[in-house]
């Protein structure tokens, strides 16, 4: 069946330092891909996506380009800031609607 | 603009008591889909909807049921709670059935804890 696999956390950066959470998946047919971001005490919330293979999704900084032969979608964010600390949830998407979800990423930024 | 309603934020059950959570939207969204989130597990499906009157299993049914009369309305039961339901549940919809590429609009939560 479907799976994303995210890289474990949690990850703790300075400020201004650079940001890669791995995430690859396993999928029959042709899914989209997106990064879903959780703030403390909220709902998830779409980050950014991608919907076919080259593709790249960009958003607050953040990109993530999905790579059908390596099967990944990592993300990226050059410098990254307090306020993005949050838990990041790759995850792909099927017919019907369904998701399929990595365990999350814990990120936090220290100033 | 509501988007997705949970209702309650909070709940303490006693096991064998039932519950019902609620979920409502006001976008006149087709899908909605309920999941629970587990630390170290991320989300899980539990059950969906593609439409009034219809509805199907996810990854982990077992436990909890789901109707669909409207297309606003997602309620989630649980007949008899057990500890092992205490989790962090997320109601959720997108606005159609069968594309891909649709993102998933996420209501705040609802934190449950069965003692």
């Amino acid at each position: 069946g479907d799976s994303v696999t995210q890289m474990e956390g949690p990850v703790t950066l300075s400020e201004e330092a650079f940001l890669t959470i791995n995430c690859t998946y396993t999928a029959t047919g042709y899914p989209s891909l997106f990064w879903y971001v959780q703030y403390p005490g909220e709902g998830l919330q779409l980050l950014l996506k991608a919907t076919k293979a080259d593709d790249k999704g960009s958003n607050k900084g953040f990109e993530a380009t999905y790579r059908k032969e390596t099967t990944s979608f990592h993300l990226e964010k050059g410098s990254v800031q307090v306020s993005d600390s949050a838990v990041y949830f790759c995850a792909l998407g099927t017919n019907a609607g369904k998701s399929t979800f990595g365990d999350g990423t814990t990120l936090t930024v220290k100033p | 603009n509501a988007g997705v309603t949970q209702t309650p934020k909070f709940q303490v059950l006693k096991t064998g008591q039932s519950m019902t959570l609620q979920c409502a939207q006001d976008m006149n969204h087709e899908y909605m889909s309920w999941y629970r989130q587990d630390p170290g597990m991320g989300l899980r499906l539990i059950h969906y909807s593609v439409g009034a009157g219809i509805t199907d299993q996810g990854e982990v049914p077992n436990g909890y049921n789901v109707s669909r009369s409207t297309t606003e309305d997602f309620p989630l039961r649980l007949l008899s709670a057990a500890p092992s339901q205490t989790s962090v549940y997320f109601c959720a919809s997108s606005p159609g059935t069968l594309a891909t590429n649709e993102k998933l609009f996420f209501g705040s939560g609802t934190q449950l804890s069965v003692l």
